[in-house]
């Protein structure tokens, strides 16, 4: 079935350091999503990529999507205490019920000011 | 403008007891669906929903049962609760299908004692 693998699960980090985590699909994708969910909350989302090979920039977040629509990257330069939380990306999976959005397992971000 | 209202916020349950997780969205969303969250499982989708009249499973759908009568409501079903239900449920609605960025409920937090 469709699966979305996402790495690492956990990363520890000193204030100020960067920070990437990695998504793969099983299979060639339409777009990507990534989310962000803080200690007690719900997912937000953050941003959607569309096209093989692009790259979007949110303040110190940079998006990457592969060239081959099948891989995805979150970079944060200078983490900040404010970007704890976990971090998932998200694929849709269409089919003849309209799709279904998978989503990895997730990168859970703690940063030690 | 609420958005994607769940309820209710927390629930204790006996096993082999029966409950429904209520979800409503006002945002007019063609596109409704259930997860659960589980630590180091990241979001795992139970069962969507393309439009009124229309369901279909996620892949975790076993134990869960879901109807969709109106685009405003998407409640789901526990029939015969079980301790491996205990868990975080989401509720999410985006405005017409998998390829558009989902908006989640504040959760549910249920356990199944």
């Amino acid at each position: 079935g469709q699966q979305v693998m996402q790495i690492p699960q956990y990363q520890h980090v000193q204030e100020g350091e960067d920070f990437t985590t990695y998504c793969n699909s099983s299979t060639t994708l339409s777009n990507i999503q990534w989310y962000k969910q803080r200690p007690g909350g719900h997912p937000v989302f953050l941003i959607q990529l569309v096209k093989s090979g692009e790259v979007k920039k949110q303040k110190r977040l940079t998006f990457q999507f592969g060239e081959a629509k099948k891989n995805s990257s979150l970079h944060i330069t200078a983490t900040q205490t404010t970007d704890v939380g976990t971090y998932f990306c998200a694929g849709p999976y269409m089919n003849n019920q309209g799709g279904k959005l998978i989503f990895g397992q997730g990168t859970e971000l703690s940063v030690k000011p | 403008n609420a958005g994607v209202t769940q309820t209710p916020k927390f629930q204790v349950l006996k096993t082999g007891q029966s409950m429904t997780l209520q979800c409503a969205q006002d945002m007019n969303h063609e596109y409704m669906s259930w997860y659960r969250q589980d630590p180091g499982m990241g979001l795992r989708l139970i069962h969507y929903s393309v439009g009124a009249g229309i369901t279909d499973q996620g892949e975790v759908p076993n134990g869960y049962n879901v109807s969709r009568s109106t685009t405003e409501d998407f409640p789901l079903r526990l029939l015969s609760a079980a301790p491996s239900q205990t868990s975080v449920y989401f509720c999410a609605s985006s405005r017409q299908g998998a390829k558009e960025k989902l908006f989640f409920g504040s959760g549910t937090q249920l356990s199944v004692l």
